[in-house]
């Protein structure tokens, strides 16, 4: 099993640019989460989703947009990046009480 | 809203040491507790979860307590080893599907 896969590994992007970081899980899990880690501040939830056709806001959920595609995908979109979004990107998965991680997106916002 | 401190942040050793890293948080209303581990530039490894009704979990060389009423976890590594240098995350679950809470993390350098 490859567990939880994130696309891409590395990106930079110019300010005001889009992307969508693609995360997609393969043991059946319910919820998918989004994380960014940024030095000094520890892991910050962005938005989350309990189950398939379901999206919530995290803690810092502003400038980004979330979609829950089917049962394994959950993709995360800037519409319009900003440097303040240069960060490492993580995304989730759990059924009931353990959280499995992929191995993250470097996002660079110049 | 809870949050989460971990003590040490930086910890630095020789090898065969038994050491201790210690995760507080301030609400005690959890559902579980997690430990991570992290290595530069790759993502979080679980090592432990303690459910809020367990006092402990061990994983060979690997310890986790729980207290939840005064709101503290330790991580006991023993014999430690230069493979054991990375970073520690320590996470709580308040029950509901919302995520976790992290610690900052202890940044550990095992000395060969």
């Amino acid at each position: 099993n490859a567990g939880v896969t994130q696309t891409p590994k590395f990106q930079v992007l110019k300010t005001g640019q889009s992307m969508t970081l693609q995360c997609a899980q393969d043991m059946n899990h319910n919820s998918m989460y989004w994380y960014r880690q940024d030095p000094g501040m520890g892991l910050r939830l962005i938005y989350y989703s309990a189950s398939e056709g379901t999206t919530d806001k995290g803690e810092v959920p502003n400038g980004y947009n979330v979609s829950r595609l089917n049962k394994r995908e959950f993709s995360l979109r800037l519409e319009s990046a900003a440097p303040s979004q240069t960060s490492v990107y993580f995304c989730a998965s759990s059924v009931g009480v353990e959280q499995y991680f992929g191995p993250g997106t470097r996002l660079t916002v110049t | 809203k809870q949050e989460v401190t971990q003590i040490p942040a930086a910890l630095s050793v020789p090898e065969g040491e038994n050491l201790v890293l210690n995760c507080s948080f301030t609400d005690s209303a959890i559902y579980n507790l997690q430990w991570f581990r992290q290595d530069p530039g790759k993502g979080l490894t679980s090592l432990l979860l303690i459910q809020s009704s367990q006092r402990e979990q061990t994983s060979g060389r690997l310890n986790a307590s729980l207290d939840k009423s005064s709101g503290r976890s330790t991580l006991y590594i023993a014999a430690s080893q230069p493979g054991d240098s990375a970073t520690y995350l320590c996470a709580v679950n308040g029950g509901g599907a919302d995520g976790l809470t992290f610690g900052k993390g202890t940044h550990l350098i095992i000395q060969p």
